[in-house]
């Protein structure tokens, strides 16, 4: 199946700080990719969708700001979390789709954020 | 009313049981319905896809989806304790509908030697 790999799998940060994690698909080429958030014994939240070449499209809620987005490739997608807070601190996974199973979302392994 | 009802558990059952997962939903826009198996601080796995109502089988795993009731299930045969861990249903209108997932709560299995 298709493989995607998400970096760092585990970040501790000060309050204030920026962090970005990295999703990237690793052999195939992800037009579309998704980024979510999990808070814990909780299901999937989607927090946008990202397109290659251009703008991420944000669900209601989730601040553009805060969350920046950037689908430069169709290999890789970076998620930032701008000036992290400790209420930020949470669980990202990223997901990815092929050109061929444009239905099928593959997950990476996720990142765990803690913010100081 | 969520889009898509799980019961979140947790379920125990003993080694080599029959374990029985289910989702229903309220869109009938819904057409591809997916299992994902996630163990704890991982991502989710894709266990199972199928599009439209049917069954289908992939080992021990079957799923089936009901379109008339609205509703999908997934079997594990001759479950295993490395089958322990929590199961997402997630189904959607489709890529020409923005192709966004929707995901039930998740069911927490686990599997007792």
């Amino acid at each position: 199946g298709a493989v995607v790999s998400q970096h760092p799998s585990w970040v501790i940060c000060k309050s204030g700080t920026s962090v970005k994690i990295e999703c990237r698909s690793l052999d195939f080429q992800a037009t579309t990719m998704f980024w979510y958030r999990q808070f814990p014994k909780q299901s999937l939240m989607l927090m946008a969708t990202s397109n290659e070449g251009s703008k991420a499209t944000y669900e209601q809620g989730v601040e553009k700001d805060k969350f920046l987005i950037n689908h430069a490739s169709l290999t890789l997608s970076t998620l930032t979390v701008t000036s992290a807070h400790p209420e930020d601190s949470s669980f990202y996974i990223c997901s990815a789709q092929t050109g061929l199973e444009r239905n099928i979302q593959y997950f990476g392994a996720g990142t765990r954020l803690s913010v100081l | 009313q969520k889009e898509v009802e799980q019961d979140p558990g947790p379920l125990s059952v003993p080694e080599g049981a029959i374990v029985s997962l289910n989702c229903t939903y309220s869109n009938s826009a819904f057409q591809y319905f997916m299992w994902y198996r996630q163990y704890s601080r991982k991502g989710p796995e894709l266990l199972m896809y199928t599009y439209s109502s049917g069954n289908k089988e992939d080992g021990r795993f079957t799923a089936q989806v009901d379109k008339s009731s609205k509703y999908i299930s997934l079997f594990i045969r001759d479950s295993q304790p490395s089958d322990s861990a929590t199961y997402l249903c997630a189904m959607s209108a489709g890529y020409n509908q923005g192709g966004k997932l929707i995901f039930g709560q998740g069911t927490e299995l686990s599997v007792k030697p």
